[in-house]
């Protein structure tokens, strides 16, 4: 079946380490996005990307980064620049990123920091 | 800058009965509307998006919602609420714009109880 594979589910961390958040989609979808939900906040566009090798500042980028290197990935690095980074993140993806097309998104990955 | 609003972050209905969960935007030019909804920890499932055209849009499970320009509103709605249908709504516009991105609301829990 298509879709969005995120890992891990669940990731703990210590202030002061970096982590990393895999997205991998089998959709052959252009676009990718990374959003943060916070209970009662919605969702907020860290980064996304239209197309490799590209990528750009969403809403709350800062203490974020990504890369895009492959189609089919578009990982997230939580630095320890990040405040506040306990949150749920869902990564999502739409055939482009112009239009009507709708977002497929991801289970999600829930990070806490001890 | 585009907004959306969810003016109520809970709503509970009895099975059987309609359901409405409120949605109002603001965005520059005409807009693309969605719902999505999501499950606890789980990733957002599409549910329906109005483009053009008709101002009642049918989606998914039985739910529908109505474009309505001159209030800039897109309620969601469904003539006979399921139990199952308890989860976390969301509505989301964008601009009809190349590359333009998706304005989240805060989110509607729905409650339906038996």
């Amino acid at each position: 079946d298509g879709g969005i594979t995120q890992s891990p589910k669940y990731l703990f961390r210590k202030e002061g380490q970096n982590v990393t958040l895999s997205c991998e989609q089998n959709l052959n979808h252009d676009a990718m996005y990374w959003y943060r939900q916070d209970p009662g906040q919605g969702l907020r566009l860290i980064y996304y990307s239209q197309i490799v090798n590209d990528f750009q500042k969403g809403d709350i980028a800062e203490g974020y980064s990504v890369s895009r290197e492959k189609k089919e990935s578009f990982p997230l690095t939580v630095t320890s620049a990040q405040k506040n980074p306990t949150a749920f993140y869902l990564c999502a993806s739409s055939v482009s990123a112009s239009g009507a097309n709708v977002l497929t998104f991801g289970a999600g990955s829930r990070l806490t920091v001890l | 800058a585009q907004s959306v609003a969810q003016p109520e972050d809970q709503v509970n209905v009895a099975e059987g009965n309609p359901l409405t969960v409120k949605c109002t935007y603001s965005v520059s030019g005409n807009p693309y509307l969605f719902w999505y909804v999501q499950y606890p920890n789980r990733g957002l499932q599409f549910l329906l998006k109005y483009i053009t055209g008709d101002n009642l849009v049918k989606g998914s499970y039985g739910f529908e919602a109505e474009f309505n320009k001159s209030q800039t509103s897109f309620h969601l709605k469904k003539p006979s609420a399921l139990v199952s249908d308890s989860a976390l709504y969301f509505c989301a516009v964008r601009p009809n714009t190349n590359a333009g991105k998706s304005t989240f609301g805060d989110g509607t829990t729905l409650t339906v109880k038996p």
